[in-house]
């Protein structure tokens, strides 16, 4: 089972910020946080991650709880192509986990 | 172009027909993944890869077989094909110290 949970789908005006939660109540501490998107049938494209401080690069932003049970992914400024289903996923870094799952992620739809 | 390139991007075939889906990874990743992907639902993993050699079964492994024989390439084998493996398949691949990295996708359609 995907060790995180996500809303199915969300709203988000153009030219404002886009707020995607996710879950990951069960994360060990040496699991790190990933997000990539999906738009349409395309592979996913990765987009940030972080263990537990707060990251950001040209695309996003991440911010994870104190207690690490949840982060937010901010997209600063959502445009249309910004539509996609977002995944939110919880893997260890340099370590030997095997299997790598993914919930069914987030909807987001831009809207002018 | 360094990535993850996955061959055929579309294949149509007929029920009971078999064929092998191939990953190609030239970065070195030792981790190797096949998904699926149905219309409107999220990425299912089928089998997985930790090194040469070795497979192992994801969340939904039946119906489809795999094979790494070497470190670069992850192929994935339907022997018996079935509509119920109408899908988009996706590959990546990971080493320990990167995010995955994801193909394009094939396209499979079986009548």
């Amino acid at each position: 089972d995907a060790k995180t949970t996500q809303p199915p789908s969300m709203d988000c005006a153009e030219g404002r910020a886009a707020n995607l939660p996710c879950n990951h109540s069960t994360i060990s501490g040496n699991e790190y946080v990933y997000w990539y998107r999906q738009i349409h049938s395309q592979g996913p494209q990765y987009i940030i991650h972080g263990l537990k401080n707060n990251e950001t690069n040209e695309m996003a932003s991440l911010i994870i709880t104190e207690d690490r049970k949840s982060s937010t992914l901010i997209l600063p400024h959502a445009t249309l192509r910004d539509t996609a289903v977002y995944y939110c996923i919880v893997r260890a870094f340099g370590g030997s986990q095997g299997n790598l799952i993914f919930g069914k992620g987030t909807k987001l739809s831009v809207k002018p | 172009n360094a990535g993850v390139t996955q061959t055929p991007k579309f294949r149509v075939l007929k029920t009971g027909q078999s064929m092998t889906l191939l990953c190609a990874q030239d970065m070195n990743h030792e981790y190797m993944y096949w998904y699926r992907q149905d219309p409107g639902m999220g990425l299912r993993l089928i089998h997985y890869s930790v090194g040469e050699g070795t497979t192992a079964k994801g969340e939904v492994p039946d119906g489809y077989n795999v094979s790494r024989l070497k470190k670069q390439n992850f192929l994935l084998g339907l022997e018996s094909a079935a509509p119920s493996q109408t899908s988009v398949y996706f590959c990546a691949s990971l080493t320990t110290d990167s995010p995955p990295t994801f193909g394009s996708g094939t396209r499979l359609t079986v009548v």
